[in-house]
């Protein structure tokens, strides 16, 4: 099972930031923070990880607590094409290797 | 720059029919490679896992198996497909496990109904 909980769905107005939450309460200090999306019919796409320092690269920036136990997942400027299933992550431990397991995630919703 | 294929897109089978997904990665070598499933409206279930030729793992026992025939291809089948197979089916791969990190990158995907 997925060891995150994020709200099942949140909408945001076209042009303003969306702030995703995630909590993560029984992260380990050496696992990982993933966030994917996935558009309608398409496969999950890879979005940004980070481990306890905040990350940002061209597609959002990852605000990790400093207890670790949440993070949120912000889309700077968000645009309707930014309407997907936002999940968060963490590794967990399946036959000795890391793999992350996907929970139902957050329906982001971007309105005109 | 690597990319990852699926075929077909869309399928429909019969119950009881035989099943065979094929997915094959471009670019790198030595990947993780992942099957998922997708049910309607529900999350990403892992199917197997497999870190190098002829090794798959599973922990979730039913009518479907997986192989690596070559380093680069994972193949997902099933002798006699049951109705609750349906569903979406997603390939994925991520770095070998040499690093600390896992992401992971997925295929355009499956649509599969078995009717």
């Amino acid at each position: 099972d997925a060891k995150t909980t994020q709200p099942p769905s949140m909408d945001c107005a076209e042009g303003r930031a969306a702030n995703l939450p995630c909590n993560h309460s029984t992260i380990s200090g050496n696992e990982y923070v993933y966030w994917y999306r996935q558009i309608h019919s398409q496969g999950p796409q890879y979005i940004i990880h980070g481990l306890k320092n905040n990350e940002t690269n061209e597609m959002a920036s990852l605000i990790i607590t400093e207890d670790r136990k949440s993070s949120t997942l912000i889309l700077p400027h968000a645009t309707l094409r930014d309407t997907a299933v936002y999940y968060c992550i963490v590794r967990v431990a399946w036959g000795g290797s890391y793999i992350p397991t996907f929970g139902r995630g957050t329906s982001l919703i971007v309105h005109p | 720059s690597q990319t990852i294929h699926q075929w077909p897109a869309t399928l429909v089978q019969p119950v009881g029919s035989p099943l065979s997904l094929e997915c094959t990665v471009e670019g790198t070598s030595n990947p993780n490679l992942y099957w998922y499933r997708q049910a309607a409206g529900r999350g990403l279930q892992l199917l197997f896992y497999s870190v190098g030729i002829g090794q798959i793992s599973s922990e979730v026992p039913q009518n479907l198996s997986a192989s690596r025939p070559q380093d680069r291809q994972f193949i997902l089948s099933s002798k006699k497909l049951l109705l609750s197979d349906s569903g979406f089916y997603l390939c994925a791969w991520s770095p070998p496990t040499s690093g600390a990190t896992y992401e992971q990158y997925f295929g355009p995907g499956t649509r599969l109904t078995v009717t």
